[in-house]
């Protein structure tokens, strides 16, 4: 059973709409989580973190966190055709000292 | 502040060829990571280090060795290339702040190995 996993899509949107890319983990006890976003050929970029159960907003993003179904999701509202990228989600599980599991990402396309 | 550099951007190596990869942060953090992606997967974690003198392994570190003599600098060293080991190699680091536990991302190092 993989660590993280997410639908690898591709995901696509039209400009405007709200784009939902979601992340189910295996560690129950797992602390903390993150959304990264890669565009194509560039390194992994941090865009938000969240470690309690709930929503966190930052900007056109929200970070959701539901830690008793074991998911974590993001909302990017107003979708850019610069939001198209992948994004990656990250856990760190509760006793792996300080390792995080990334997720095979999620492509996002948003249409003009 | 330049955040993480990695050096080379691109090698191209013969199989049994030996090279190690540059990772320099100014960002004074603890803790540094090297991870390799392959196309269309996610980041698998090699190595990684939280402080000086201390490093462990990660899910894939067969056929790498790595070092941590300073706070800024994490090489990871490839002995006996394989094709296996083409991939893209990122190095992060983080600080232990308040919980936080941000990795920060080089620019990578696309590594072909024939």
């Amino acid at each position: 059973q993989k660590e993280v996993e997410q639908n690898s899509g591709p995901l696509s949107v039209p400009e405007g709409a709200i784009a939902s890319l979601n992340c189910t983990y295996s560690d129950r006890g797992s602390q903390s989580f993150f959304w990264y976003r890669q565009y194509s050929g560039k390194s992994p970029e941090l865009i938000m973190f969240i470690y309690s159960n709930g929503d966190k907003e930052d900007g056109r993003f929200t970070a959701q966190l539901n830690k008793a179904s074991q998911y974590v999701s993001l909302l990017i509202r107003d979708s850019q055709p610069s939001d198209s990228a992948t994004y990656l989600c990250a856990v760190k599980p509760q006793n792996t000292g300080n390792q995080f599991y990334f997720g095979t990402g999620t492509s996002l396309t948003v249409i003009p | 502040n330049a955040g993480v550099t990695q050096t080379p951007k691109f090698r191209i190596l013969k199989i049994g060829q030996s090279m190690t990869l540059q990772c320099t942060q100014d960002m004074n953090h603890n803790y540094m990571y090297w991870y390799r992606q392959d196309p269309g997967m996610g980041l698998k974690l090699i190595y990684y280090s939280v402080g000086a003198g201390i490093t462990d392994k990660g899910e894939v570190p067969n056929g790498y060795n790595v070092s941590r003599s300073t706070t800024e600098d994490f090489p990871l060293r490839l002995e006996l290339a394989a094709p296996s080991q083409t991939s893209v190699y990122f190095c992060a680091s983080s600080a232990r702040a308040g919980g936080s536990y941000e990795q920060y991302f080089g620019p990578g190092t696309r590594l072909t190995v024939t």
